[in-house]
Formats: structure tokens, sequence, C-alpha cells
């Protein structure tokens, strides 16, 4: 089946902890994206990327790290500067050829609890 | 500051109904505009993909409309179900053409009566 896996699904860290999320995708999409979903507040981008090696800041980048060493992998670090890490967090993938729909498709989500 | 905005937040109609769900956008240079459907604790599953070009799109008992000059989309369904309930979230692509991230609204909760 092609999609997209996070894992874990739930997720629990200490206070002054870093932590990693995972996101493969077998989609062959060159792009991949993190978002950041809170009640209230719907998603908020996080991080993306376009192709391997590269990446660009979303709108709330602070206190987190990607890296994207492979097409179909690109793990996301909640490091302890986050200062309110607690909150739903969703990978997603599209093509990306100019001209073309970049329908965006999205993982299960991994929950982030910080105790 | 782009923006989109869906009312209402929450609907709740009987089993049956046909209802429409609104989404509006402060940017007329969109590329294209994306809906979604988003179970309680799950992924979203994209529904359709409207691209600036286009005025609607259909998918079963879905239709989606977009007016670029008025900042609107709207999400038609026909013969609600139980099923149906969900939350519906719409999403723009202010990207030309490349692979930038997408502007959420917050969504509208939707509950179909049995």
């Amino acid at each position: 089946d092609g999609g997209i896996t996070q894992s874990p699904k739930y997720l629990f860290r200490k206070e002054g902890q870093n932590v990693t999320l995972s996101c493969e995708q077998n989609l062959n999409h060159d792009a991949m994206y993190w978002y950041r979903q809170d009640p209230g507040q719907g998603l908020r981008l996080i991080y993306y990327s376009q192709i391997v090696n590269d990446f660009q800041k979303g709108d709330i980048a602070e206190g987190y790290s990607v890296s994207r060493e492979k097409k179909e992998s690109f793990p996301l670090t909640v490091t302890s500067a986050q200062k309110n890490p607690t909150a739903f967090y969703l990978c997603a993938s599209s093509r990306r050829l100019a001209g073309i729909n970049n329908e965006q498709f999205f993982g299960p989500g991994t929950r982030l609890t910080v105790l | 500051k782009q923006e989109v905005t869906q009312i209402p937040a929450a609907l709740s109609v009987p089993e049956g109904e046909n209802l429409v769900l609104n989404c509006s956008f402060t940017d007329s240079a969109i590329y294209n505009l994306q809906w979604f459907r988003q179970d309680p604790g799950k992924g979203l599953t994209s529904l359709l993909l409207i691209q600036s070009s286009q005025r609607e799109q259909t998918s079963g008992r879905l239709n989606a409309s977009l007016d670029k000059s008025s900042g609107r989309s709207t999400l038609y369904i026909a013969a609600s179900q139980p099923g149906d309930s969900a939350t519906y979230l719409c999403a723009a692509s202010y990207s030309g053409g490349g692979a930038d991230g997408l502007t959420f609204g917050k969504g509208t909760h939707l509950i179909i009566q049995p």
C-alpha cells in the first residue's frame, strides 16, 4: 500500500528532553511537510522540504529541527527549546512539479504529551 | 498576512439533508484550494482539490466550488449520512507551482443526526 506512516502514535516526553518523530512515505513524492495541530487553532506549518538535503522554516519553526537525508524520510525533532510542545503533529507529502496540482496527503499523526 | 476562515465552527443537521460548508480566504493570488476531512484523533483525508483556474470539482456526493474574485469556496454535501460526521478543513496554497505549505482554516465540526 502506498502512503505515509508516522511513528510513534503516542509519545510522552519529560520536560527538558529532545524527542524525534518519524515520518516515512512511499509515494515517491519530492516534497514533505510537518504541521502542528492545537485545539481551536487549526494546523500550522513547522517545516517543509521540497527536495532531499534542503528544507525551509514554516510559520512556527522555533524549537524544532528537521533533516532530509532521504527522499522518503523527514524526521522532526522537538527540542527542549520548544516552550509548549504538547500537540498533535501531522506529516504530509506532495509531488513537486511546476504547474501541476500539489495535492497534499497526510499521515495518521503523532500525539506528543509533555509530562 | 494570508488567512483562511471557516464558518460556522460547528453544524448539526438531520440525516438526509443537503448542506453547505463555507471557506473564505484573504488573498486572491491563490494557487489551489484543498478540502479535507478529519475524524477524531486521526490524520487528514483529502476530499477535493480545486486549481485556481477551475470553478468546481465533484466527487460522489461532494461538490466544491471556488470563486477567487470573492475569496470564497464552498463544500456542498448532498444527502448527508451519519458517516459524514467529522471535522472539515479547507486549506489554501499560495505558492506559484512550487511545494510550499498550506494555510488552513480552523475547520467546521459537522454532526449528522441519525
